[in-house]
């Protein structure tokens, strides 16, 4: 499968732990992007990232939230000191062509 | 601002029969318009888009879209419901050319029933 991956598909944490979520984007794609999805919502854009740079960020993103794009590849998205609120699905996405992202399966976080 | 509106949550469609999912936008300047598809532990699905030209749009599996500037809306559509068509369905729209987000609407569920 040559799609976006996303790893853990699922994570459950107690309140205050810190969590890591990885994104492995399609090889040629050099833009990536995050978004949260929580129940009966669409996805709401946190970061975007055009190769290791990264560009945006969206007010959503608070302090506790990390985004890296080391070697331009794989993306990492840490959550410190998790909340509650913190409940939802962690989307990657990624694009050749600005404007049609391709996105992975989703890591789903419960903080409780 | 920009924003997207999903009036219906659910559409329930009888197989065999057209089917539309409406969508409505608000966007200051030329609107860059999507749709996704989401399908039960899978990934969102690129359906298709609407940048420019004509305002009806052709897109995977048998999907279209009709762009209305009047109207403000971008409705999808197909001729022909499968019952492998039911899922949740996103609209979204790009605030600028070039610009790295996507606002999405709540989605709206479409059941087809054989």
């Amino acid at each position: 499968d040559t799609g976006v991956s996303q790893d853990p598909r699922h994570k459950i944490t107690k309140r205050g732990q810190n969590v890591t979520f990885r994104c492995d984007p399609i090889s040629e794609h050099n833009r990536l992007y995050w978004y949260r999805q929580t129940l009966g919502q669409g996805p709401e854009f946190l970061t975007y990232f055009q190769n290791e740079a990264q560009l945006e960020k969206s007010r959503l993103l608070s302090d506790r939230f990390s985004a890296e794009r080391p070697k331009g590849s794989f993306s990492t998205l840490e959550i410190q000191r998790t909340e509650q609120g913190d409940s939802a699905m962690y989307l990657c996405a990624s694009s050749l062509i600005v404007n049609e992202q391709y996105f992975g399966p989703g890591t789903r976080l419960t903080v409780t | 601002a920009q924003s997207v509106a999903q009036p219906e949550d659910q559409v329930n469609v009888a197989e065999g029969n057209p089917l539309t999912v409406k969508c409505t936008y608000s966007v200051s300047g030329n609107p860059y318009l999507f749709w996704y598809v989401q399908y039960p532990n899978r990934g969102l699905q690129f359906l298709l888009k609407y940048i420019t030209g004509d305002n009806l749009v052709k897109g995977s599996y048998g999907f279209e879209a009709e762009f209305n500037k009047s109207q403000t809306s971008f409705h999808l559509k197909k001729p022909s419901a499968l019952v492998s068509d039911s899922a949740l369905y996103f609209c979204a729209v790009s605030p600028r050319a070039g610009a790295n987000n996507l606002f999405f609407g709540t989605g709206t569920r479409l059941t087809v029933i054989p």
